[in-house]
């Protein structure tokens, strides 16, 4: 079973404006990490956010922020006012906690096009 | 992510050369991953390293392919007998800890990559 469902495999959202990319993940342990990075056309992987899962708030960086939904096993990655330069390839993943084996597992991505 | 370095950034091989792929984690990192990463696929886990021990090596296919992480020097991605299928992008990402608490414990830092292949 897929720990890690990104179910968009593209998004557009115009320059300036907010864009939501979800992640749904599969975890039975209590303790875990879930994170974001974004894979430009160069091809580096960038860390972006990250929520633990015992964070009450939910996490923000800059214009990222993580919308954490425990209950719903969800950490859609929200970034406020787009632009250009935020075209690129994100990706969710997760890290378990102790019951788990401490590996970061990704999601297959969303690719985000941020127009003019 | 600056600070984990990979080399080379591109490699290419012949079928049925070797293919040697080279990571150097973050200053303070003991634990280091491996992931490839094929054309418009997410990345798929390989190997994961400490110091002199390989922890688990679940995702890597059982022949041709070997890593190791020495007590000096950098972790090492050994592929052997290269396949067209292996062309891929590699990834190293390195961490302080094996996950155990908050955001320094737990992030993971790629390096930029190594681009394979095999003609």
């Amino acid at each position: 079973a897929q720990k890690i469902t990104q179910t968009q495999p593209g998004m557009f959202v115009q320059e300036k404006e907010a864009v939501t990319l979800d992640c749904t993940y599969d975890t039975s342990d209590q303790s875990y990490g879930l994170f974001w990075y974004k894979q430009p056309s160069s091809g580096e992987m960038i860390f972006l956010i990250y929520q633990g899962s015992y964070d009450e708030q939910n996490a923000t960086e800059g214009r990222y922020s993580l919308n954490f939904q425990k209950a719903r096993k969800s950490a859609n990655l929200v970034i406020s006012a787009s632009q250009l330069g935020d075209s690129a390839m994100y990706f969710c993943a997760m890290r378990e906690g102790a019951g788990g084996s401490y590996i970061p597992t990704f999601g297959r991505g969303t690719s985000l096009i941020v127009h003019p | 992510n600056a600070g984990v370095m990979q080399n080379p950034r591109h490699l290419v091989r012949r079928r049925g050369q070797e293919a040697r792929l080279r990571c150097s984690p973050m200053k303070g990192h003991s634990h280091v991953y491996w992931y490839r990463q094929l054309p418009e696929e997410g990345l798929k886990f390989m190997v994961y390293l400490q110091k002199e021990n390989i922890i688990d090596e679940s995702g890597m296919p059982k022949e041709r392919f070997s890593a190791e992480f020495p007590k000096e020097g950098p972790s090492i991605l050994r592929i052997q007998q290269v396949v067209r299928g292996d062309s891929a992008a590699y990834f190293c990402a390195s961490s302080p800890t094996g996950g155990r608490s908050g955001i320094d414990g737990n992030t993971i830092y790629f390096g930029e990559g190594s681009w394979l292949t095999v003609v």
